[in-house]
Order: structure tokens, then sequence, then C-alpha cells
């Protein structure tokens, strides 16, 4: 079945970039996601990539995506206390028709000044 | 605002009461998720509506577990008889037939004493 695995913690400090990684199993066509959680609240969708694509830029977030091993990672440039956080790889097979989120179990990041 | 939104924010109530909790998706979103998230975990499916049409439920959803959406607008999850093993972040989320991205709500965090 699917399954997708992160490291639990990661401490970095400001101004320096942070890399979360995540792996997964489903080898389906699928999407990969990335969210973010602030304590006490939802999940922020951050940005997202199709299994066919090797790479996503956005502003200071860079998606990884290395299909053959299925692993994904965040990299977010310039790191800001404002991006400390638990951030959540999830992944969905389309194909049916319900396209629900698989989450790891997310990653904290701990951003020190 | 027009993102989800999600009532009630919190809620205690003792073991054997049931509980609703409700979500508004995003107007012109006729896809509609519902996820549950305990502390330290990722979110974990639980149901999930295409307008009206409740077409997917995990196994995680117990029978003292109901969820509808009538008329395909807002939704309601009603937890019958609680146990201390339902508190928990409960998420919703929802999206459009041919978008890729689910947006959340902010959740209804529940304690039963």
């Amino acid at each position: 079945g699917e399954d997708v695995e992160q490291s639990l913690f990661l401490s970095v400090r400001e101004g320096d970039s942070s890399v979360i990684n995540c792996t997964y199993t489903d080898s389906s066509s699928t999407y990969l996601y990335w969210y973010k959680q602030e304590p006490g609240a939802g999940l922020q969708l951050l940005t997202y990539i199709f299994s066919n694509m090797d790479m996503k830029q956005d502003q200071r977030l860079t998606v990884l995506l290395n299909k053959k091993d299925k692993h994904l990672s965040l990299r977010i440039a310039d790191t800001q206390t404002g991006d400390s956080a638990i951030y959540f790889c999830a992944e969905t097979v389309y194909g049916g028709s319900q396209g629900n989120l698989i989450f790891g179990k997310g990653t904290k990041l701990s951003v020190k000044p | 605002d027009t993102g989800v939104s999600q009532n009630p924010r919190h809620k205690i109530t003792k073991r054997g009461q049931n509980v609703t909790f409700r979500c508004d998706p995003i107007s012109e979103h006729n896809r509609l998720y519902w996820y549950r998230q305990t502390l330290g975990q990722g979110p974990e499916f639980l149901t999930y509506f295409q307008n009206e049409a409740q077409l997917e439920k995990s196994r995680l959803l117990s029978d003292r577990f109901s969820a509808e959406r009538p008329k395909g607008s807002f939704s309601t999850l009603e937890i019958q008889r609680t146990e201390q093993g339902d508190s928990a972040m409960y998420l919703c989320a929802s999206s459009s037939v041919r978008a890729r991205e689910q947006y959340f709500g902010p959740g209804t965090r529940l304690t039963v004493t």
C-alpha cells in the first residue's frame, strides 16, 4: 500500500537553506505535495509537483523529485524564523475517482536566529 | 475570506456524548474531504464527497461516525457516543474536480474527557 516517510526534525540557522526530505512508495502516476502547518492551525498548501517532472521552483521554494528512488525534497532558501513549522509531504494517486491525500508524519523545522 | 471554514474551532465533550462539526468549503469546489489528525501524526483520510454523493469512506470511519453533505454545499461530520480515542483535530479540505490542489480549513479540535 501507499506510505510516505519523512525525518521528524530539522534545525537550521536563520539565513541558511533548509532541505526537508520525503520518500514515498506508490509507483503509479501521482501528484506529490508539500504542506506547512503552524501550531494549532490547519494545513497551508505550499507547492506540488506531478511525478513526470524533476523540479519545480516557486520563489524561495524548490521541489526536487527523483522518481527512480521515489524521493522528494523541499528546499527553502534564506530560511526565516517565520518558516518554523511542521512540513508535511503528501501523495495522491489520480486514476481512480477520489484523490485523497496520504501524508507523512511531518518534519518539524526549527529556525534559530 | 473565501477559504475553507470550520466550526466550532474547539469542542470539549464528555465521553458518550454526540458531537457535530461543520465545514464550509470554497464556494466553487465540488469535492470535499474530511481528515483526522492526532498528535504527532499527519492527517489521515476519513471520507470524501463529490457534490452531495459520499464516494469513499476509510476503514477509520467506524459506524459511530457519519458525514453528510446535503445539497453539495457545506458538510457535517457527526460522532456518536464519543470515546477518548476520538480526541483529535478534524480537518476539512475542498478542491475542484479538475484541480489538483486541496485547500484545508483551520480544523476543529475535539477533546473527549
